[in-house]
């Protein structure tokens, strides 16, 4: 199993710009989640899927979108980005929600100039 | 608000030393916890959990955490640390909070263990 995958591992935008990270999970999983992890403050949530067809906000959802496009996939959409999105950005699935041990992917480390 | 607190957020030890990394967190409710790990240049993984039942739980790789209620506090132990045990250990909080169920992430302690 490869567990939780993320593309891209690096990516550089330019302000404004657009993009999306995939993650995709082959646990059969049925909750997804989006992190991100900046320097001194630990993963904060941006979104996550308790199950297949729905989406809730987290900590910090401002200025992304996500797409749980089917049990496997849960999709993190950047649609104009902003410096302040310079992180660390990683997903992660578990069985149930949050008390439920949670893996998670490599990562994708976004720079916004 | 719901926060989870590791006040060392850098600690720096030699192989064999005992290590105690603190949390502490503020939530009245039950709560679930959690110490995760990231190994350098690795996912981030679960080291040890509690829910319920002794207080006293046990992880992988000799870790161990005790939960003491009274004091909102779930810190991490090892009596010998190895250079293997370098990495970033997370404490997490689960519980409810404004209604819905959350996992909350501290901070971060990087450890650096020196031969």
């Amino acid at each position: 199993n490869a567990g939780v995958t993320q593309t891209p591992k690096f990516q550089v935008l330019k302000t404004g710009q657009s993009m999306t990270l995939q993650c995709a999970q082959d646990m059969n999983h049925n909750s997804m989640y989006w992190y991100r992890q900046d320097p001194g403050m630990g993963l904060r949530l941006i979104y996550y899927s308790a199950s297949e067809g729905t989406t809730d906000k987290g900590e910090v959802p401002n200025g992304y979108n996500v797409s749980r496009l089917n049990k496997r996939e849960f999709s993190l959409r950047l649609e104009s980005a902003a410096p302040s999105q310079t992180s660390v950005y990683f997903c992660a699935s578990s069985d149930g929600q949050f008390y439920y041990e949670q893996y998670f992917g490599p990562g994708t480390r976004l720079t916004v100039t | 608000a719901q926060s989870v607190s590791q006040h060392n957020h850098h600690v720096i030890l030699s192989e064999a030393a005992s290590l105690e990394l603190g949390c502490n967190y503020s939530y009245g409710g039950t709560v679930n916890l959690f110490w995760y790990v990231q190994y350098p240049g690795q996912h981030l993984q679960l080291l040890l959990k509690y829910f319920s039942g002794d207080p006293l739980v046990k992880g992988i790789k000799g870790f161990e955490a005790e939960f003491i209620k009274s004091k909102f506090s779930f810190n991490l132990r090892k009596p010998s640390v190895q250079w293997s045990d370098t990495a970033e250990y997370f404490c997490a909080v689960n519980g409810f909070s404004g209604g819905y169920n959350k996992l909350i992430f501290g901070a971060g302690t990087r450890l650096a263990v020196h031969p």
